[in-house]
């Protein structure tokens, strides 16, 4: 069964300091992997993606994420915070399994609080 | 190209009642799928789905159901309301069966309260 486990509810950093948002997953094959973001009020929005190929995967607004096949991790990354990258992230995963059961599975959120 | 809309934003019920929300994906985009977003359960998967067939179901009882029309929007309905139904219900539609390899993209919800 597939399952996405992100382990902290939340992460705090100064404005201007590395910011990583950690994601684990397991899948009986092959992953499709993805960040989203939820501001308040809003729906969730697509940052990056990792379909095969490089491990690092660069996204919307300065993100990263790095995809560790052996570790079977996903790390959300940015090099300098910003205030307005305050939000929800979300990590979600699907296999690459042709099954029709196959569904996307979210993580359970992790709240990214950056400081002035 | 216009977003995923959904109507109504905000619903208020009371208990026992039924609620229809409604969906209309991107343009060109056939596969919908419904979550529900509540603080302490998170994002759960409602169903899924393609070409006016039910793709896949999560785990909710038969009080909730869905469709989708010939033009792929989607409706979700929710009988005999609970307080616990209250919760804000997302909708994301992709381009294909699915979305494999797809990012979903999410409306901005409708919030549900249930008195």
């Amino acid at each position: 069964a597939q399952s996405v486990a992100q382990p902290e509810d939340q992460v705090n950093v100064a404005e201007g300091n590395p910011l990583t948002v950690k994601c684990t997953y397991s899948v009986s094959g092959n992953p499709y992997l993805f960040w989203y973001v939820q501001y308040p009020n809003r729906g969730l929005q697509f940052l990056l993606k990792y379909i095969t190929g490089d491990n690092l995967v660069k996204g919307s607004y300065g993100f990263e994420a790095e995809f560790n096949k052996s570790q079977t991790s996903f790390h959300l990354k940015k090099p300098s915070a910003l205030v307005s990258d305050s939000a929800l992230y979300f990590c979600a995963v699907r296999d690459t399994g042709r099954s029709s059961a196959s569904k996307i599975i979210f993580g359970s959120g992790t709240r990214l609080s950056i400081r002035p | 190209k216009a977003g995923v809309t959904q109507t109504p934003r905000y619903l208020i019920k009371t208990r026992g009642q039924q609620v229809t929300l409604s969906c209309s994906p991107i343009s060109g985009h056939r596969s919908v799928s419904w979550y529900q977003q509540t603080p302490g359960q998170g994002l759960q998967f409602l169903f899924e789905y393609f070409s006016e067939t039910q793709r896949n179901k999560g785990n909710f009882p038969g009080r909730f159901s869905g469709r989708q029309f010939s033009n792929s929007r989607s409706e979700m309905n929710v009988s005999t309301l609970e307080l616990g139904d209250s919760a804000l219900y997302l909708c994301a539609s992709s381009l294909e069966a699915g979305g494999r390899n797809q990012p979903q993209h999410f409306g901005d919800g409708t919030r549900l309260s249930i008195l």
